[in-house]
């Protein structure tokens, strides 16, 4: 089965708003990453945690390994953050497990 | 300036052609990876190495092999391409612990 479920699957967001995705583990990750793929493909970093919370302008993230699950906070949602949002966790061997990505629509 | 580069970035192939897929590194990483996306799929390993010579399957490796010759270097080869290998390929770096890891802007085949 699979180690990473993203939600929600797609969400549509206006101009100023914010939300929250979200990523549960169903085994105890070592580490998480998040990023966007924007519409031309490239997938960009935006956090890697092992632990605790980290902030980057209008995102944050939020990583709780004990509780199997991590959090990507949107605020003041622009046209540009428009893209396909994907968390990558590892164990600490060999590959990262991915999610199944989360379509973000924000709108004029 | 910390890079995965992929070549090429788009490839058009005949069905039964070979295809090779190069990636560089200018990390220094030991650990790299090469994905393929798929619409509704999202990233599926297909290969990961360890560092020179040390290469492992992934999730899907039938179809693929793999060559690290050299730690910044890593290279996908199709023999033999098929239709159902048309995808967008992503290579990625880490470091050894497999930390951080970071994404080549992918490769887009199509094979007809």
């Amino acid at each position: 089965g699979d180690q990473v479920e993203q939600s929600p699957s797609a969400l549509s967001l206006h101009e100023g708003t914010g939300s929250a995705l979200r990523c549960n583990f169903t085994t105890t990750m070592r580490a998480v990453q998040w990023f966007q793929q924007n519409s031309r493909g490239s997938l960009i970093n935006l956090f890697y945690l092992a632990s605790g919370t980290k902030e980057n302008g209008r995102l944050k993230s939020t990583f709780n390994s004990k509780e199997s699950y991590s959090t990507l906070h949107i605020r003041d949602a622009q046209l540009e953050d428009s893209g396909t949002y994907f968390c990558a966790a590892n164990t600490g061997y060999q590959n990262f497990y991915f999610g199944k990505g989360t379509s973000l629509t924000v709108i004029p | 300036d910390m890079k995965v580069t992929q070549m090429p970035r788009y490839l058009i192939k005949r069905m039964g052609e070979n295809v090779l897929l190069e990636c560089g590194q200018d990390m220094s990483h030991e650990t790299m990876y090469w994905y393929r996306q798929d619409p509704g799929l999202g990233l599926q390993l297909i290969y990961i190495s360890y560092d020179v010579d040390s290469n492992s399957e992934g999730d899907i490796p039938k179809g693929y092999r793999v060559s690290r010759k050299k730690r910044e270097h890593f290279s996908l080869i199709l023999d033999s391409a098929k239709t159902n290998q048309t995808s967008v390929y992503f290579c990625a770096s880490s470091l050894w612990d497999n930390t951080e890891v970071f994404f080549g802007k992918g490769t887009r085949l199509t094979v007809v």
